[in-house]
């Protein structure tokens, strides 16, 4: 079974400082998708980026990139420039390609960003 | 654009009572459906998922069960609650396509359930 491990619970940054989120997962597979989802306080989840597996290049999204390193199983999320607003919950997410794409989270890391 | 409703939004339960969570989407033909619940400082666990009507997986064996009585709706049940039902519950939706365009999910607001 794929197993998703983000062992940061907090982190803290100042506004406009840049920080990484750490996040290793656990699969047999070659092909798959991952995730950073991001949960603010009204609870509702929303994506921030995806990886695919198969593409070497990491992923970015305007402030948000990940360094994505295949053979160590790590997918870690960094956040430049923060602003208030990016204080959060963030879970890493994988899954597997199909017709249903299950998520496995893992445990979150709560971003608390500071003036 | 797509749009996904859940409601009600907080329910307060006492245990033993049933429970009806509902969650439509809309924007999108033949979704699949996902059902995540949320305890208390943790991550999400999938309990159920739909890829067609009338189509259920379970994932965790519960107290809970789940219903697709139309392509755009999900249902999440029980007849009789427990305490440890509590928590938040996310339903969810991606694309029906498999291969490249696969992997994405777009969650609801979630619905805060405490059972007392």
């Amino acid at each position: 079974a794929q197993t998703v491990t983000q062992s940061q619970p907090e982190m803290s940054v100042q506004e406009a400082e840049t920080v990484t989120l750490s996040c290793t997962y656990d699969t047999s597979e070659s092909d798959y998708y991952l995730f950073w989802y991001k949960q603010p306080p009204s609870r509702q989840m929303i994506l921030v980026i995806r990886q695919e597996a198969y593409k070497q290049q990491n992923a970015t999204e305007n402030r948000f990139s990940v360094n994505f390193q295949k053979a160590a199983k790590s997918f870690s999320l960094k956040i430049s420039d923060s602003q208030l607003g990016d204080a959060a919950m963030y879970f890493c997410a994988y899954a597997l390609p199909g017709t249903a794409s299950k998520l496995t989270f893992g445990t979150g890391t709560r971003l608390q960003v500071t003036l | 654009s797509q749009t996904i409703h859940q409601w009600p939004a907080t329910l307060v339960q006492p245990v033993g009572s049933p429970l009806s969570l509902e969650c439509t989407v809309e924007g999108t033909s033949n979704p699949n459906l996902y059902w995540y619940r949320q305890a208390a400082g943790r991550g999400l666990q999938l309990l159920f998922y739909s890829v067609g009507i009338g189509q259920i997986s379970s994932e965790v064996p519960q107290n809970l069960s789940a219903s697709r009585p139309q392509d755009r709706q999900f249902i999440l049940s029980s007849k009789k609650l427990l305490l440890s039902d509590s928590g938040f519950y996310l339903c969810a939706w991606s694309s029906p396509l498999s291969g490249r365009a696969a992997g994405e999910q777009y969650f609801g607001p979630g619905t805060r359930l405490t059972v007392t």
